[in-house]
């Protein structure tokens, strides 16, 4: 198994420019999120999925857009990049017991936005 | 808010002796806590969870404690060797989907 892979590893873009962020995950897992990690900062929640074509809003939603389509597959957006997008974005996907969760990460995306 | 509170600075320690990390947050009861590690590079990679009920856990070198009344978890390495050397992350559940994570503590242990 890959686990939870993620493309492209690393992307330089110009204010204004769009990407899309691809995350796959072959362990048929039913939640997947993304995330991003900015220095001395948590992993801070973007957005996430609970279920193929479901989404929803963490804490940092703005000037993001994601889509699940698939099942193993959760995208990430960005329309319009700014600087401030400038991270480290990291998926992750998990399944839910009767009382807890543990998350799986991908290797991340270093994503420079000029 | 929530907030978890994780020692911003590095812990420097020798090999062979016993790493302590401490994780606090506040305005929170967690059902369950849990420890990831992260090595440069790459993403985090879970380690340990323990429950509100549980008091402390152990997995072959590591052990972790959850205090619920002092709103802390400590996570320790014994026996530490350098290729222990990597940041740590606490991470609470804060119920529904979603985890909040402390921006972790990097450990070096000098051979």
């Amino acid at each position: 198994n890959a686990g939870v892979t993620q493309t492209p590893k690393f992307r330089v873009l110009k204010t204004g420019q769009s990407m899309t962020l691809l995350c796959a995950q072959d362990m048929n897992h039913e939640y997947m999120y993304w995330y991003r990690q900015d220095p001395g900062m948590g992993l801070r929640l973007i957005h996430y999925s609970v279920g193929e074509g479901t989404t929803a809003k963490g804490e940092v939603p703005d000037g993001y857009n994601v889509s699940r389509l698939k099942k193993q597959n959760f995208l990430l957006g960005l329309e319009s990049a700014a600087p401030s997008q400038t991270s480290v974005y990291f998926c992750a996907s998990s399944y839910r017991l009767a009382d807890s969760e543990t998350q799986y990460f991908g290797p991340g995306t270093r994503l420079l936005v000029l | 808010s929530q907030k978890i509170e994780q020692n911003s600075e590095a812990l420097n320690i020798q090999e062979g002796k016993t790493a302590t990390l401490t994780c606090n947050y506040t305005n929170y009861s967690p059902a369950y806590l849990q420890w990831y590690r992260q090595d440069p590079g790459r993403g985090p990679v879970f380690l340990l969870l323990i429950r509100e009920n549980e008091k402390e856990k152990r997995k072959e070198r590591l052990k972790v404690t959850f205090d619920t009344t002092l709103k802390q978890s400590l996570f320790h390495i014994t026996a530490s060797q350098p290729a222990d050397s990597a940041t740590y992350l606490c991470a609470l559940d804060t119920g529904g989907f979603k985890t909040i994570f402390g921006a972790g503590t990097r450990l070096f242990v000098k051979a």
